[in-house]
């Protein structure tokens, strides 16, 4: 099946520690995208990339980061920089002027 | 940059009625419009869209209305079953730029 596929469901992590959000699609979009959904607001975009090696921040990158080495991948980092981590993060990919595919999410804790 | 509202932010109906979510958006430049459904820890799936060319879609007992002059669109659930409580989001999207309202709580009492 096609998809996107987002790892892990939930993540705890500590305060000052860095962490890696993993997203993987095997729909061959070119487009990914990495969301922030908090209580009662919309998604608000972090990073998205159009094309392999390229991406371009979003209205919230501070204090993440993201690389996209092949078309498959788009992993987020999200750094000890970032002063409230804790959130439900999404993924999304598209192909050309098509609608956005969301992975089911990952649920980060940091206490 | 463009700006979506989406009203109501939750929403109570008894099964079989009909529920409207309605989103407005300022970019008058966006041409894309998507409605997502939102399951408790799931991520968000696409249920329709309708572009900027088109007023109004359906499909079965989902509709979708535009008003392009007004900048807004509508969701409109009939016949709403228990299955339909989730979190409903508009978006409106110009060239790779896609914003989201900050959705609706719908709840569909049995």
């Amino acid at each position: 099946d096609g998809g996107i596929t987002q790892s892990p469901k939930y993540l705890f992590r500590k305060e000052g520690q860095n962490v890696t959000l993993s997203c993987e699609q095997n729909l061959n979009h070119d487009a990914m995208y990495w969301y922030r959904q908090d209580p009662g607001q919309g998604l608000r975009l972090i990073y998205y990339s159009q094309i392999v090696n390229d991406f371009q921040k979003g209205d919230i990158a501070e204090g993440y980061s993201v690389s996209r080495e092949k078309k498959e991948s788009f992993p987020l980092t999200v750094t000890s920089a970032q002063k409230n981590p804790t959130a439900f993060y999404l993924c999304a990919s598209s192909a050309s002027d098509s609608p956005l595919h969301f992975g089911n999410g990952t649920r980060l804790t940091v206490t | 940059g463009e700006n979506v509202e989406q009203h109501p932010s939750t929403l109570s109906v008894q099964e079989g009625d009909s529920a409207v979510i309605k989103c407005t958006y300022s970019d008058s430049a966006s041409n894309y419009f998507p409605w997502y459904k939102q399951e408790l820890g799931k991520g968000p799936q696409l249920i329709i869209d309708i572009r900027s060319n088109v007023g109004e879609k359906k499909d079965q007992r989902i509709a979708v209305t535009l008003n392009k002059t007004a900048k807004h669109f509508s969701l409109h659930i009939t016949e709403t079953q228990p299955e339909d409580s989730a979190v409903y989001f508009c978006a409106a999207y110009n060239n790779n730029d896609m914003r989201f309202g900050a959705g609706t709580r719908l709840t569909v009492k049995p």
